[in-house]
């Protein structure tokens, strides 16, 4: 079964660190771009990272350019979230996502296809 | 980085259609064939309803079907099914190699 775990989740202060984890499982990770997309209590969906399948190409949005890094260990089928100088508005289940990108002949497919049931960063004091 | 837009919410009776718009600009939506479509419970992770603007993937209804004229993209929803009561998000891939997600609109069915 195709499965992300996410963990590392908790309660944090302003100003603080957290590093959180999504275990893959049931496919080659190695062989998918990965996201991370978060969602305030209440509000919608916001993506905020991914990375290549050799880690050579990283994008963020940009209000956490700068505080957070996306990495991955395709030995332990692992992604990554490093997140710095944690603020309030940072408050959000943070989920890992795949995503799909591949050609077939004269078409291109790119979507986000499998989630994990996500975890709470909580930024308060 | 704008959000795509999309109306906060949508309603509809039992056996009835709706559609959902999402509108972006032509660094998203309209310069790629590369919107989605997620439905979300409370509580849930997102499910994957529709993908390359029009594709379903393996296992979802075909009472969800996609389409896009220029900078906005529709879902629509026939045959309304109470389980379908649920919050939709659409989603593209971007000209800075970033994603971008809508508001999210909140599907009641009456």
């Amino acid at each position: 079964e195709v499965q992300l775990v996410e963990s590392g989740g908790g309660l944090v202060q302003p100003g603080g660190s957290l590093r959180l984890s999504c275990a893959a499982s049931g496919f080659t990770f190695s062989s998918y771009w990965m996201s991370w997309v978060r969602q305030a209590p209440g509000k919608g969906l916001e993506w905020v990272a991914n990375i290549k399948q050799d880690g050579s190409e990283k994008y963020y949005v940009d209000s956490v350019k700068g505080r957070f890094t996306i990495s991955r260990d395709n030995a332990k089928n692992s992604l990554y979230l490093q997140m710095n100088s944690l603020r309030a508005e940072d408050t959000a289940v943070y989920y890992c996502a795949r995503e799909v990108r591949y050609q077939l002949l004269t078409s291109y497919y790119y979507y986000m296809d499998v989630w994990g049931k996500g975890t709470t960063v909580t930024v308060s004091s | 980085q704008s959000a795509l837009t999309q109306p906060a919410s949508v309603s509809g009776s039992p056996g009835q259609s709706i559609t959902i718009s999402c509108t972006g600009t032509s660094s998203d939506v309209g310069g790629y064939n590369y919107v989605s479509w997620y439905q979300q419970h409370p509580g849930k992770a997102p499910k994957l309803m529709i993908y390359d603007v029009s594709k379903r993937p393996s296992g979802v209804s075909n009472r969800f079907s996609g389409s896009k004229s220029g900078n906005t993209a529709s879902l629509t929803i026939s045959g309304l099914q109470a389980e379908d009561e649920a919050d939709y998000y659409c989603s593209s891939y971007t000209s800075s190699s970033t994603w971008v997600f809508g508001g999210g609109t909140k599907l009641t069915v009456l």
